[in-house]
């Protein structure tokens, strides 16, 4: 039961435009949501994250929206760079999981020269 | 300071055949997360430690999957009896305290797990 789902496996992009990753989740109680980023044979890492008390979150060329009616966030990348190549998880948490995490399945990034 | 590594890095095994994965996460780390990638698939979590006990095993596959945690510090997870389903990418993580949804995870870079 896939309760965070990513709906495009693979998105490519121009370097320099804005990329937009699209996460979409069914379980209304989560209230965190975190960006990894992976290269490949590399572990996620941490690129952003967003409390369900704010609907933007933002740092540097990086942007988070969350819109909790819609069950919708989406990281915002301008401009996008060759190095931001990558399979991009969103992630989400909520109270009464504790320390899990419930992952999507990933978008893989290209950023075109 | 180190991240957190893993080790083996690939792993290619028989059906049947008992495997150990470990994890040394990053110094000082209470929390410590087994998750696993199978082909297709997101992350799934499998085991939380916090310190040396695991309050959350709720995503552990099935019985022959287990792990453990010493000294507060390394964790092995360990597959008995593997199956061709098994074969995935399996990533240790740790965080500062746990306890905590908003703590960042720091992931080390996987094994590669092939069962034949």
């Amino acid at each position: 039961d896939q309760q965070v789902k990513q709906n495009s496996p693979s998105l490519s992009v121009q370097e320099g435009r804005i990329s937009i990753l699209n996460c979409d989740y069914t379980n209304s109680m989560f209230d965190y949501f975190l960006w990894y980023k992976k290269y490949p044979a590399e572990g996620p890492t941490f690129l952003i994250s967003i409390s369900s008390i704010k609907d933007k979150n933002e740092d540097g060329r990086f942007t988070v929206f969350l819109n909790k009616s819609a069950k919708h966030l989406s990281l915002h990348i301008v401009p996008s760079q060759p190095g931001d190549s990558a399979v991009y998880f969103c992630a989400a948490s909520a109270p009464n999981t504790g320390n899990q995490f419930y992952f999507g399945t990933g978008t893989s990034l290209t950023v075109i020269p | 300071g180190a991240g957190v590594s893993q080790s083996p890095s690939n792993k290619v095994t028989e059906k049947g055949k008992d495997v150990e994965l470990r994890c040394d996460p990053i110094s000082g780390h209470t929390a410590l997360y087994w998750y696993r990638q199978s082909l297709g698939q997101g992350l799934e979590f499998l085991i939380y430690f916090q310190g040396n006990s695991a309050p959350d095993k709720s995503g552990l596959p099935s019985d022959r999957f287990s792990a453990e945690r010493t000294g507060g510090s390394v964790s092995t997870l360990t597959i008995q009896r593997t199956q061709q389903e098994d074969s995935a990418v399996y990533l240790c993580a740790s965080s500062l305290v746990g306890g905590g949804a908003s703590e960042t995870q720091y992931f080390g870079p996987g094994t590669r797990l092939l069962v034949l």
